[in-house]
């Protein structure tokens, strides 16, 4: 049980267009998700929280005009990155909240911005 | 707010010993949750093993148990009987009752496994 998904695993665009990437809690309903940005050789970066039917909180220094979050379903998130820039590269994480002690983590999306 | 630091970036252990990492975190709560999530080369992040502040007892999965300190603030992880497997990054995690289930997570340690 505690199954996430993500889709894509990776994705190659060009600067200047858009990309979504999907995370699905496959076997629980998840109220809370959560996006992690993650460069190479170092730790996971909170990005944003999640809640289904309502505003995702995003950490500072996040821009949430960039970065589009929705959380329209108990099971899926999206994660839409504007207007992407080769900076945006990176290693993309989603997680569900289960129960109330465990966050599963999605396999991951690598962005690569051309 | 809460950090968490894990003060060794890599470390080494020879296949079927036991090797321990480390973990201090800062808090001014006194209720959360403590965790230790592995990361292999797949980059699929794994939950290894999560404590209870509430909790005295030291939690245990089969190879791998934690060391929690309260009072000092720290939380090993112990592998024993390493395996080849276990190679992966190492990262600890808080998690605070008051924070939105958010994590905060430490820098990680590298652990390579020598056969």
């Amino acid at each position: 049980g505690a199954v996430v998904s993500q889709h894509p695993s990776w994705v190659i665009c060009k600067s200047g267009t858009s990309v979504k990437i999907e995370c699905r809690s496959l076997d629980f309903q998840a109220t809370t998700m959560f996006w992690y940005r993650q460069f190479p050789k170092q730790s996971l970066m909170l990005m944003a929280t999640s809640n289904e039917g309502s505003k995702a909180t995003y950490e500072q220094g996040v821009e949430k005009d960039k970065f589009l979050i929705n959380h329209a379903s108990l099971t899926l998130s999206t994660l839409t990155v504007t207007s992407a820039h080769p900076e945006d590269s990176s290693f993309y994480i989603c997680s569900a909240k289960w129960r109330e002690y465990a966050q599963y983590f999605g396999p991951g999306t690598r962005l690569t911005v051309t | 707010a809460q950090t968490v630091t894990q003060s060794q970036p890599e470390m080494s252990v020879q296949e079927a010993e036991t090797v321990t990492l480390s973990c201090t975190y800062d808090t001014s709560e006194s209720d959360y949750y403590l965790f230790w999530y592995k990361q292999p080369p797949s980059r699929q992040m794994i939950l290894v093993i999560r404590q209870e502040a509430y909790k005295q007892q030291n939690a245990t999965e089969n190879r791998f148990s934690v060391n929690f300190q309260k009072a000092a603030k720290s939380f090993s992880l112990k592998i024993s009987d390493s395996q080849l497997g276990d190679a992966a990054m190492y990262f600890c995690a808080y998690r605070g009752n008051n924070a939105g289930n958010m994590l905060t997570f430490g820098g990680g340690t590298r652990l390579m496994v020598k056969p």
